[in-house]
């Protein structure tokens, strides 16, 4: 069975620096999202992605943050300038173009720990 | 606006023992809810939604799930656990007139099966 794939599946990073984060979406799927998930916390939507440009987004996809797919199989999230509270799990999701619009998949997340 | 509560941050319960994990959500106006499992390592598995029809929703891994609209809630069920079932579990809500594709998740519960 397809599955969304993500790395890597941990990182480290010193309080602003930039980080990205990969996603390969499963191949015929067009609809591209990422989540977050602070420990402890609910999970959080970040951004939706489709045809090339993002769809909705959140209060917390501010400007530190950016999404691109930059060809045709990786979807990145990208964080400019990391700060303390963006530790996280982030999760990749991506969704078909055709039958049910509700079922997400979902990768298994990158844990990014920010010091 | 749409939420969901999942009540219980951990169950316990013994391998054949029934089981449910609880979820009471919020929407303005109609919802569509969807239970998804994590296991260890792996990316959020779509188990089973209500969109609208049966109260009554089976999914997989013999898991189902109640729509009961007068108390607001999704509980998942399972006449038998069994030890793989040892996962976390999340519960989504996206209101259908709220005119966004985006869900929003509970925190999660964890489920604990033992042997």
């Amino acid at each position: 069975e397809p599955e969304v794939t993500q790395t890597p599946s941990h990182q480290v990073t010193q309080m602003g620096q930039e980080v990205i984060l990969r996603c390969v979406p499963i191949s015929n799927h067009l609809y591209f999202y990422w989540y977050r998930q602070i420990l402890g916390q609910k999970v959080e939507f970040l951004v939706s992605f489709y045809n090339n440009e993002i769809s909705e987004k959140s209060e917390i996809f501010d400007d530190q943050f950016s999404v691109e797919r930059p060809d045709g199989s990786n979807f990145t999230l990208k964080i400019r300038s990391t700060k303390l509270e963006d530790s996280a799990m982030y999760f990749c999701a991506s969704r078909s173009p055709t039958g049910s619009q509700e079922t997400q998949y979902f990768g298994p997340g990158t844990r990014l720990l920010v010091l | 606006a749409q939420s969901v509560a999942q009540p219980e941050d951990q169950v316990n319960v013994a391998e054949g023992n029934p089981l449910t994990v609880k979820c009471t959500y919020s929407v303005s106006g109609n919802p569509y809810l969807f239970w998804y499992v994590q296991y260890p390592n792996r990316g959020l598995q779509f188990l089973l939604k209500y969109i609208t029809g049966d109260n009554l929703v089976k999914g997989s891994y013999g898991f189902e799930a109640e729509f009961n609209k007068s108390q607001t809630s999704f509980h998942l069920k399972k006449p038998s656990a069994l030890v793989s079932d040892s996962a976390l579990y999340f519960c989504a809500v996206r209101d259908i007139e709220g005119g966004s594709y985006i869900p929003t998740f509970g925190r999660g519960t964890s489920l604990i099966v033992h042997p």
